[in-house]
């Protein structure tokens, strides 16, 4: 199975603040990574898919890149409703891995 | 509009076999490149991918529970279904379906908890 390491695990920052999580993948994905948004008690939410295309309705602040098999998420200018945990997905083979996640949390 | 929705017996014995049903709404999975999935969460932790099943009936599953995993789908093409069998402790978990689109999961069902517990 690949393998998908996300950092950091917790991180804590303040409204406005530039927010970037990180997702390593431990072979060649391509660009077959979906992002995801999770509020407690809720289901996950796609964000990204393609490494950089937004799904209908996210905010535009919200986008993904791909360095290599080092893929990010940057939320440019941090809200509110944006507080929750995220995880990065392998949609490359099967099985579909996710990310550990990363919390994060309002400062 | 695109609805899923999990059903399942809340809490099971260990040994048993978990039986859980996927409802959906909005499309059907009888369309070219439709694929609905399962996958778990357990409280406080990642996801886990379990299964698939795509339009054609081919059905996809994870290597580490291949052998206790059966998907299956309505010949209605409006639901389908998951079965683990010899379930313990581990099992407990929150379990979804999603639609498989777009590299993603693009719509997930609102869960269902799962409590194996003696």
């Amino acid at each position: 199975d690949i393998q998908m390491t996300q950092s950091p695990a917790s991180l804590s920052a303040s409204l406005e603040e530039i927010v970037t999580i990180t997702c390593q993948a431990s072979q060649n994905i391509g660009n077959w990574l979906a992002w995801y948004q999770q509020k407690p008690g809720k289901s996950p939410q796609l964000l990204i898919y393609g490494t950089t295309s937004l799904a209908d309705g996210v905010p535009s602040r919200f986008s993904g890149s791909r360095s290599g098999t080092q893929y990010s998420l940057k939320i440019s200018r941090l809200q509110v409703e944006d507080i929750g945990i995220y995880y990065c997905q392998q949609a490359s083979s099967t099985p579909p891995t996710f990310g550990g996640g990363t919390k994060l949390e309002l400062k | 509009q695109v609805t899923l929705k999990e059903s399942g017996p809340g809490m099971l014995q260990p040994s048993k076999t978990l039986s859980l049903t996927c409802s959906f709404s909005g499309f059907s999975l009888s369309t070219s490149g439709m694929v609905v999935s399962w996958i778990r969460q357990p409280s406080g932790k990642s996801l886990e991918w379990l299964a698939a099943i795509d339009w054609d009936g081919d059905k996809y599953y994870n290597p580490s529970l291949k052998s206790r995993l059966t998907v299956s789908k309505d010949t209605s093409n409006t639901q389908v279904f998951l079965k683990i069998t010899s379930v313990d402790i581990a099992d407990t978990a929150t379990y979804y379906c999603a639609r498989r689109q777009l590299g993603g999961f693009d719509y997930w069902g609102q869960g269902v908890m799962v409590t194996v517990s003696s």
